[in-house]
């Protein structure tokens, strides 16, 4: 079963980029679609983009696009997601989820634990 | 973009009761309608996907039922561990949305 692991924290500063790693452990990110899936504080979730890495189709939400770049590293099993021109408002926790299928429409059957992104001054 | 609705926004259940959650879709989504259970802190665990298929290791106490724009999501004995927030996501195409979600709490 693949689990997808991602690391805690990052406070950033207004105007400047972050780039969140997952992992997937006991797996390979190009077997499967992996998505990107924000909530600000206590919100609901929202769906920023995805990758299938093995057909290096990526999609974006029109909402994001031209500010997030999403990408994996096959021969380590990970993928990233950047999101750049930071604001207040982009303060999140920042999941990666896996499909079971190599598909965009599809459910996320495993999810990441989430990273912290503060963005401060 | 589907815009999906979830009501109520919050329930107030007492434990072993029944709890039913409403979520809606703007337009139809056939059966590719999914099911949340998100904890304070934790990611979000998926319970129903297919509208009505439970997930691996998912408690028979969970169900969902609906088709088209209307669904549905039953607890039919709420336990302890059933006090979460609760979002729908509709996947019948690559945009998929997510309800606002219904909180489940303690009456």
């Amino acid at each position: 079963q693949v689990q997808l692991v991602q690391s805690g924290t990052e406070v950033k500063k207004p105007g400047s980029s972050v780039k969140v790693p997952c992992k997937a452990s006991g797996g390979t990110v190009s077997k499967y679609a992996i998505s990107w899936v924000r909530q600000a504080p206590g919100q609901g979730l929202e769906w920023m983009g995805g990758i299938i890495s093995m057909f290096g189709i990526v999609k974006y939400a029109h909402k994001f696009q031209g500010r997030v770049t999403i990408a994996a590293n096959e021969s380590t099993s990970t993928a990233y997601m950047e999101l750049s021109s930071l604001i207040s408002e982009d303060t999140a926790v920042y999941y990666c989820a896996k499909a079971p299928f190599i598909r965009f429409d599809s459910y996320f059957d495993s999810w990441g634990q989430g990273t912290l992104v503060i963005v401060s001054s | 973009e589907i815009v999906m609705t979830q009501s109520p926004a919050t329930l107030s259940v007492s434990p072993g009761e029944r709890a039913t959650l409403s979520c809606r879709a703007s337009q139809s989504v056939k059966s590719n309608l999914a099911w949340y259970q998100q904890k304070p802190g934790q990611a979000p665990r998926l319970l129903i996907y297919g509208a009505s298929t439970r997930a691996t290791g998912i408690p028979a106490r969970f169900s969902g039922s609906g088709s088209g724009t209307e669904f549905t999501l039953t607890i039919s004995s709420l336990q302890s561990e059933d006090f979460a927030v609760y979002y729908c996501q509709q996947y019948n195409n690559w945009l998929g949305t997510f309800g606002p979600g219904t909180k489940v709490d303690i009456k």
